[in-house]
């Protein structure tokens, strides 16, 4: 069972440039959360979707865009990346259901320069 | 916006000694999670609070929920060097939040053998 998976684990970008981080689970989630953490800090959201065809806003959503067509994958799209995008990324899924933990894959780790 | 403050940011113990962080969220929550990060890895759920006033074990770790559902606590016992990590609480505050979580800042652990 994989979990969720994320590609790629490590990129390096130059500023203006664009990405998408792959996200993909194979426990039928219907819940899916993008967050970035950059180092010796927390968790932010950055965007989440309570299914396919549905997403909204996290907590810094800004230069960030996000869509779900499918239930399995959840893909993040970096527009001309700027040094402050400099994180990890990582990318969790729940159940939907209430009160269910959340799982996460490793993370890409994204350096912009 | 909801806001969950963790402390201490960082603590080093000696084998053995014990371990205590402490969550605190500026408003009431539905659910408190606890997650531990190893050095390079991702968030893993540990456990999940409801309850006002829940008190649960896993070993040697002892969870608390506040009465006011609004802090809580993560204790080790007899630290080992297999606890080394982050330790983040993450709150949800329920309704229609989707399952989303604000984590704290995390508790960086150092254990010295």
């Amino acid at each position: 069972n994989a979990g969720v998976t994320q590609t790629p684990k490590f990129r390096i970008l130059k500023i203006g440039q664009s990405m998408t981080l792959q996200c993909t689970q194979d426990m039928n989630h219907n819940y899916m959360y993008w967050y970035r953490q950059d180092p010796g800090m927390g968790l932010k959201l950055i965007y989440y979707s309570v299914g396919a065809g549905i997403t909204d806003k996290g907590e810094v959503p800004n230069g960030y865009n996000v869509s779900r067509s499918t239930t399995e994958d959840f893909p993040l799209r970096l527009e001309l990346a700027a040094p402050s995008q400099t994180s990890v990324y990582f990318c969790a899924s729940s159940g939907g259901r209430r009160n269910q933990p959340q799982h996460f894959g490793d993370g890409t780790r994204l350096s912009i320069l | 916006g909801q806001q969950v403050m963790q402390i201490p940011q960082y603590q080093h113990v000696q084998e053995g000694e014990d371990f205590t962080t402490y969550c605190n969220s500026s408003t009431t929550l539905s659910n408190i999670q606890w997650y531990k990060q190893r050095p390079g890895g991702h968030p893993v759920f540990l456990i999940q609070l409801v309850k006002s006033g829940e008190v649960k074990k896993q070993k040697r770790l002892t969870f608390q929920f506040g009465e006011a559902k609004k802090n809580s606590s993560l204790h080790i016992t007899a630290t080992q060097t297999t606890d080394v990590g982050t330790y983040f609480c993450a709150g949800d505050a329920g309704g229609t939040s989707y399952g989303k979580l604000t984590f704290g800042q995390g508790t960086i652990l150092t254990v010295h053998p």
